[in-house]
């Protein structure tokens, strides 16, 4: 069955450093993939989308790569921030260019002073 | 843009009532999409609207629930007879058709929170 994985436990990290974030799937092809934010109580936000032509994409500090051999995305935060705390979601298509998305279970990110 | 608009933002009722909740999407975006999220899980799929009509619902929606978008604008979702396991955030979600095989970036609001007592 088709699954998205992301690391349910909390990634603590100090301020500065560069917060790195999974999300691998299993049984898809998609031809893209999404990053979200969700801070408590509120909807996702997103960040980045990134195709499957495409190895890397960069937004100021979000770096995100997209590996489909791998079948895995990494969602990197470099100099960290406090204001960077929140849970991230990884988000793909249920079929290839589907618009509907299926999320992971996102992974809760605290950025400490 | 003032973005995607939900309401209300808290509903409280008692099991057996009918409930319903409005989304006002972005105006320009065509699509509109409604999810629904409980503790410790990502947003999952219910139903997705392109103009007014309905395309696609998930097999996981029970005929209690329904959508409409009458006039390819704001949307609601009913919800009949609520029973406790329907307590979670709704979460509208709009955004522009795909463009060829790529996705569009989804614009959501900050959901309804559902409470059955």
């Amino acid at each position: 069955s088709q699954k998205i994985e992301q690391n349910s436990e909390a990634l603590n990290i100090q301020e500065g450093k560069t917060a790195t974030l999974t999300c691998n799937y299993t049984n898809y092809s998609p031809a893209y993939l999404q990053w979200y934010r969700q801070d408590p109580g509120r909807g996702p936000v997103f960040l980045l989308l990134i195709r499957e032509n495409e190895k890397e994409k960069r937004k100021e500090r979000l770096k995100v790569t997209f590996d489909t051999t791998l079948k895995q995305s990494l969602f990197h935060i470099t100099a960290s921030q406090p204001a960077d705390s929140a849970t991230y979601l990884c988000a793909l298509p249920l079929t290839g260019t589907a618009s509907k998305l299926t999320f992971g279970t996102g992974t809760r990110l605290q950025v400490t002073l | 843009d003032t973005g995607v608009s939900q309401n209300p933002r808290h509903k409280i009722t008692k099991r057996g009532q009918n409930v319903t909740f409005r989304c006002d999407p972005i105006s320009e975006h065509n699509r509109l999409y409604w999810y629904r999220q409980t503790l410790g899980q990502g947003p999952e799929f219910l139903t997705y609207f392109q103009n007014e009509a309905q395309l696609e619902k998930s097999r996981l929606l029970s005929d209690r629930f329904s959508a409409e978008r009458p006039k390819g604008s704001f949307s609601t979702l009913e919800i009949q007879r609520t029973e406790q396991g329907d307590s979670a955030m709704y979460l509208c979600a709009s955004s522009l058709s795909n463009l060829g095989t790529g996705g569009q970036p989804q614009h959501f609001g900050d959901g309804t929170r559902l409470s059955i007592l």
